[in-house]
């Protein structure tokens, strides 16, 4: 697609529930990238992903968060059984190759709202 | 130590002078360095990148790196109210692609 594409936009759960969000890249980035942004904070870096190798998975916080992704495609980022404080706003972004290899083009976001 | 650290702000310039946004990273070995604008309640986009100690411009926006110091900076020229918004630093530290962020700078440009 022309742009990054998450969703859903909005997400209203209540505690102990799990949540899945979706992104879906530009077509042909091979890299994608999952961040946290609470309210009024900085974005914190969660997962990255790069064509068929395996994951950064270092800034998952805990083992309650989990993401996937099929080759060059789609990627789902799973938490389960939520809690308050994973409310927040999460960023999908993609980068390709060449010389703005590691700029990234971000999606509008997933909102998430735990109850 | 955060990775990349930036001043919270709030930094309050007047319309038409030079915003001075501010950047140190922890990692000597870092080679890509980015700035991302944010504006409230939307996502990050890319002003500008860095690779080379020096300088760069883009129209009213200069980058600055200083690897020695591990430093980078952004000025704004002209500032105008329109340029409100937070201003986040990234990092690709050594070995790899990932992008680390700062927390940020707000800025107000007063008219």
């Amino acid at each position: 697609g022309a742009g990054v594409s998450q969703s859903p936009s909005n997400k209203v759960t209540e505690k102990g529930k799990d949540v899945e969000l979706r992104c879906d890249p530009i077509s042909g980035h091979t890299a994608l990238y999952w961040y946290r942004q609470r309210l009024g904070q900085g974005l914190e870096f969660l997962i990255y992903f790069q064509g068929n190798s395996a994951p950064d998975k270092s800034g998952l916080p805990s083992d309650r968060f989990s993401a996937e992704r099929t080759g060059e495609s789609v990627s789902t980022l799973t938490i389960q059984r939520t809690q308050q404080e994973d409310s927040a706003v999460y960023l999908c972004a993609s980068s390709g190759l060449g010389s703005g290899a590691n700029v990234l083009t971000f999606g509008a976001g997933s909102r998430l709202t735990v109850l | 130590q955060k990775e990349v650290e930036q001043n919270s702000g709030p930094l309050s310039v007047p319309e038409g002078a030079i915003a001075s946004l501010n950047c140190t990273y922890s990692d000597r070995g870092s080679q890509s360095f980015f700035w991302y604008r944010q504006y409230s309640g939307k996502s990050p986009e890319l002003i500008m990148f860095i690779y080379s100690n020096g300088d760069k411009e883009d129209g009213r926006f200069t980058a600055q790196l200083n690897k020695a110091s591990q430093y980078v900076s952004l000025l704004i020229r002209d500032s105008q109210p329109s340029d409100s918004a937070t201003y986040l630093c990234a990092v690709n530290p050594a070995g790899g692609f990932k992008t680390i962020f700062g927390a940020g700078t707000r800025l107000f440009v007063k008219a």
